[in-house]
């Protein structure tokens, strides 16, 4: 198994651009996510989904929008990026949200700066 | 809204000394879970440790136990045997159940490990 992926690994954007994160998992997870983690802080929940077609918001979600076509893909659209999103973006998965199956596996991160 | 407090910015130790980083949370509910999150520079978030609130045992993994304290709302973590790849950020976690899967984190305390 791959795990959790995404993509890209860093990437720069110019305000007001657009552009999509990707996440994807291989091990038939429910769960899903979508964290950012700014500089000295822990991380923060933007959007998540508990399975295909089913989406709901965090803690941070304005800017961003997620879809739940299938079950192995979440990706993560910024609209209109701005120099707050400046953030590095973790998504997660976990086989459900039962007690005993809840571990959440994250990915490696996406690196963005907006100028 | 819960939070998640780690009010040690920064913890340094000796190689095999022991350390405890400490971790407070607020909560209203009675059944929740509790996490340790380690990120080394790779910024790969991995699983430590977890404890289930209506446990009252501490969990313990190899070198790494806690000390859950449920009505001081205290969630402490010790590292025995410290190791150089012991050196990472810590980030405490708080799950409320029945709420999906959804994380809140601290603000995470940096450890260095001295040879």
């Amino acid at each position: 198994n791959a795990g959790v992926t995404q993509t890209p690994k860093f990437q720069v954007l110019k305000t007001g651009q657009s552009m999509t994160l990707q996440c994807a998992q291989d091990m038939n997870h429910e769960y899903m996510s979508w964290y950012r983690q700014d500089p000295g802080m822990g991380l923060r929940l933007i959007h998540y989904s508990v399975g295909a077609g089913i989406t709901d918001q965090g803690e941070v979600p304005n800017g961003y929008n997620v879809s739940r076509s299938t079950t192995e893909d979440f990706p993560l659209r910024l609209l209109s990026a701005a120099p707050s999103q400046t953030s590095v973006y973790f998504c997660a998965s976990s086989y459900s949200v039962d007690r005993f199956t809840d571990t959440q596996y994250f990915g490696p991160g996406t690196r963005l700066t907006v100028l | 809204a819960q939070t998640v407090t780690q009010s040690q910015p920064e913890m340094s130790v000796q190689e095999a000394e022991t350390v405890t980083l400490s971790c407070t949370y607020d909560t209203s509910e009675s059944d929740y879970y509790l996490f340790w999150y380690k990120q080394p520079p790779s910024r790969q978030m991995i699983l430590v440790i977890r404890q289930e609130a209506y446990k009252q045992q501490n969990a313990t993994e190899n070198r790494f136990s806690v000390n859950f304290q449920k009505a001081a709302k205290s969630f402490s973590l010790k590292i025995s045997d410290s190791q150089l790849g012991d050196a990472a950020m810590y980030f405490c976690a708080y799950r409320r159940d029945n709420a999906g899967n959804m994380l809140t984190f601290g603000g995470g305390t940096r450890l260095m490990v001295k040879p």
